[in-house]
């Protein structure tokens, strides 16, 4: 067990809705990440938590708001999704920047999200 | 800009030759770089940092500041190394990854 889970692992939804995936950690980790991976883009990072309350926006954050009121949960939302949105999300988790250095971001499975 | 850039999408070899995963950085400051690979259905894993220096699989990868390079290889490639294979750079200024576009390794039997 890697300490950290999402879910759904799989969602298809219609375009407008709302959606929102969850990502729990186990490890008491401070800093947690939403990532998207599109085919050619790599991983681009959507929102960032370091502590409970404390997010900040990363490079793809349009359409996309989260929230993080315990230490173990993150959620991402979508407010409104697109066909644009469809794509596999990822969550990870780091300790510390100096863990980070040394043990890098751990990962979870990932959502694959459909919208159509 | 920071940014990464690893220029092949796919890469194919035969088994038993040798690997080099290419991977270019541009960052202003003391840059971190790290390799991390998806093996089919599987998370994200990390595979080498640049600061422990240590060979992972078979893998190395030295980083090159004057050509701000911090390539991959592997001098006889597996079919267990197929894979896809990402290039990362920590910056300085919060705890953020800057990734690469990714590169699919295939190694043909």
């Amino acid at each position: 067990d890697a300490g950290i889970t999402q879910s759904p692992r799989h969602k298809v939804t219609e375009t407008g809705t709302p959606v929102t995936l969850r990502c729990h950690q186990t490890e008491n980790h401070r800093y947690m990440y939403w990532y998207r991976q599109d085919p050619g883009h790599g991983l681009r990072l959507i929102h960032y938590s370091y502590g409970v309350k404390d997010t900040d926006k990363g490079e793809v954050s349009d359409g996309y708001s989260v929230s993080r009121s315990k230490t173990e949960d993150f959620l991402l939302t979508l407010e409104s999704a697109t066909s644009s949105q469809t794509s596999v999300y990822f969550c990870a988790i780091s300790e510390s920047k100096l863990s980070h250095s040394y043990y890098g971001y751990t990962f979870g499975s990932g959502t694959r999200l459909t919208v159509v | 800009a920071q940014r990464v850039t690893q220029p092949e999408k796919l890469l194919s070899v035969f088994k038993g030759a040798p690997v080099e995963l290419k991977c270019n950085y541009s960052y202003s400051g003391s840059p971190e770089l790290f390799w991390y690979v998806q093996y089919s259905r599987q998370r994200l894993q990390l595979l080498l940092r640049h600061i422990s220096r240590e060979s992972i699989k078979g893998f190395t990868a030295d980083l090159n500041k004057g050509e701000t390079s911090f390539h991959l290889k592997k001098p006889f490639a597996q079919e267990e190394d197929s894979a896809m294979y990402y290039c990362a750079l920590k910056v300085d200024s919060n705890y953020q990854l800057i990734w690469g576009a990714g590169t699919k390794l295939i190694i043909k039997p």
